[in-house]
């Protein structure tokens, strides 16, 4: 079975910079992924879903992308906000989460 | 506003106890999923239902039951809790769609604890 893996625990930036998260998955190319943030003590809640077949999405200050080359696909947020302080869970199609990445803005 | 709710937020129970969590959506959703969610572990699907009457296994099925007998309740039985499915689960739906799986809304989770 396929596993998603979310290799950074935590991820510190300033305010203003863009962050990045990876997500990489085993085995085969997953027909899509799902991002999704999650604040502490709620339930996540849905950013953006990008198929294989496309390279890049974008939602506002948000973007991803998807390699099939890699295995990867990449999460960022530009002009970063201490409110966009989070955890942020990658998914497959399969409905497996990695294990997320908590993103800490600082001012 | 359409919703999804789950109840008790928190939960306090013995090994051994039967226990229901219960989740209801008013998104008239056809998809509904359990997760647990454990430090290091992400979410985790338990079971999932594409409809009345329809219920399937998910990663970590066992010690876990669901039943769908309307679109809005997927309730979710730990038959013998034990101390291992101390977690904070978390109910999801979605709408079907032929392109796969579309966003899921999720509940606010409940916190079972079982001693």
């Amino acid at each position: 079975s396929q596993k998603i893996e979310q290799n950074s625990e935590a991820l510190n930036i300033q305010e203003g910079k863009t962050a990045t998260l990876t997500c990489n998955y085993t085995n085969y190319s997953p027909a899509y992924l799902q991002w999704y943030r999650q604040d502490p003590g709620r339930g996540p809640v849905f950013l953006l879903l990008i198929r294989e077949n496309e390279k890049e999405k974008r939602k506002e200050r948000l973007k991803v992308t998807f390699d099939t080359t890699l295995k990867q696909s990449l999460f960022h947020i530009t002009a970063s906000q201490p409110a966009d302080s989070a955890t942020y869970l990658c998914v497959n199609n399969d409905m497996r989460f990695g294990a997320g990445t908590r993103l800490t803005v600082k001012p | 506003d359409a919703e999804i709710t789950q109840s008790p937020r928190h939960k306090i129970t013995e090994t051994g106890r039967q226990v229901t969590l219960a989740c209801h959506q008013t998104w008239n959703h056809n998809n509904m999923f359990w997760y647990r969610q454990d430090l290091g572990h992400g979410l985790r699907l338990i079971h999932y239902s594409y409809g009345v009457q329809d219920t399937n296994k998910g990663e970590v099925s066992d010690g876990y039951s669901v039943s769908r007998s309307n679109t809005e309740d997927l309730p979710l039985t730990l038959e013998s809790a034990a101390s291992s499915q101390t977690s904070v689960y978390f109910c999801a739906s979605s709408e079907s769609s032929d392109r796969g799986h579309n966003e899921q809304f999720f509940g606010p989770g409940t916190r079972l604890t079982v001693l």
